[in-house]
């Protein structure tokens, strides 16, 4: 079945440090993937999203590229900061009825 | 534009109690989510209405859990008897509709239930 795999946390970067967060997805067709992030206290929200392969999802700094032949969905930030701390969820849907999450990789971000 | 709202934000209740959680989507957003998001786990989806209609209720435990979304906007989600696993935070979300992969959701703050 549709799956999403992402690297464990903690991740734990001084600020400026770059940051990479691995996600990998199985899917039957071509999923539509997506990065929420939800920092303390608060819900998930969207952070970037891409519907097609080769497509690159940028927001607040950050940056994910489909990449079909690997099936991977990796985000990275060039220079993180203490506000970047959060959990990280990669997510992808086919276009049926059910997104499918990661299980969320935590980053704290140390001034 | 108003978010999704949830409420109540906290809850604390013994095992075998009975818990209602609402939402209300934001404005026209025809499908409407409840997940169950265990500590350190991703959300998992309990069922997805599409306007009044479920879509997809494949995993509730309908033994004990059941939700309603009456004339298509807002939904209540309900928990009786409670068991410890349930302590989870509920999250409602909305999207504007159905089919389209690339269909961002957006989420309330969620509900923290915790079962003693």
């Amino acid at each position: 079945g549709n799956s999403v795999t992402q690297m464990e946390g903690p991740v734990t970067l001084s600020e400026e440090a770059f940051l990479t967060i691995n996600c990998t997805y199985t899917a039957t067709g071509y999923p539509s993937l997506f990065w929420y992030v939800q920092y303390p206290g608060e819900g998930l929200q969207l952070l970037l999203k891409a519907t097609k392969a080769d497509d690159k999802g940028s927001n607040k700094g950050f940056e994910a590229t489909y990449r079909k032949e690997t099936t991977s969905f990796h985000l990275e930030k060039g220079s993180v900061q203490v506000s970047d701390s959060a959990v990280y969820f990669c997510a992808q849907n086919t276009g049926g009825f059910k997104t499918i999450f990661g299980a969320g990789t935590r980053l704290f971000v140390k001034a | 534009e108003a978010g999704v709202a949830q409420s109540p934000r906290y809850k604390i209740i013994e095992k075998r109690q009975s818990v209602a959680f609402w939402c209300n989507p934001i404005s026209g957003h025809a499908t409407l989510y409840w997940y169950q998001q265990i500590l350190g786990q991703g959300p998992k989806l309990l069922i997805q209405f599409q306007n009044n209609g479920v879509v997809d209720d494949s995993q509730l435990p309908k033994d004990r859990f059941s939700a309603e979304r009456l004339k298509g906007v807002d939904s209540t989600l309900k928990i009786q008897p409670a068991k410890l696993e349930d302590s989870a935070v509920y999250l409602c979300a909305s999207s504007p509709a159905q089919g389209a992969s690339g269909n961002t959701i957006y989420f309330g703050e969620g509900s923290w239930l915790t079962v003693v």
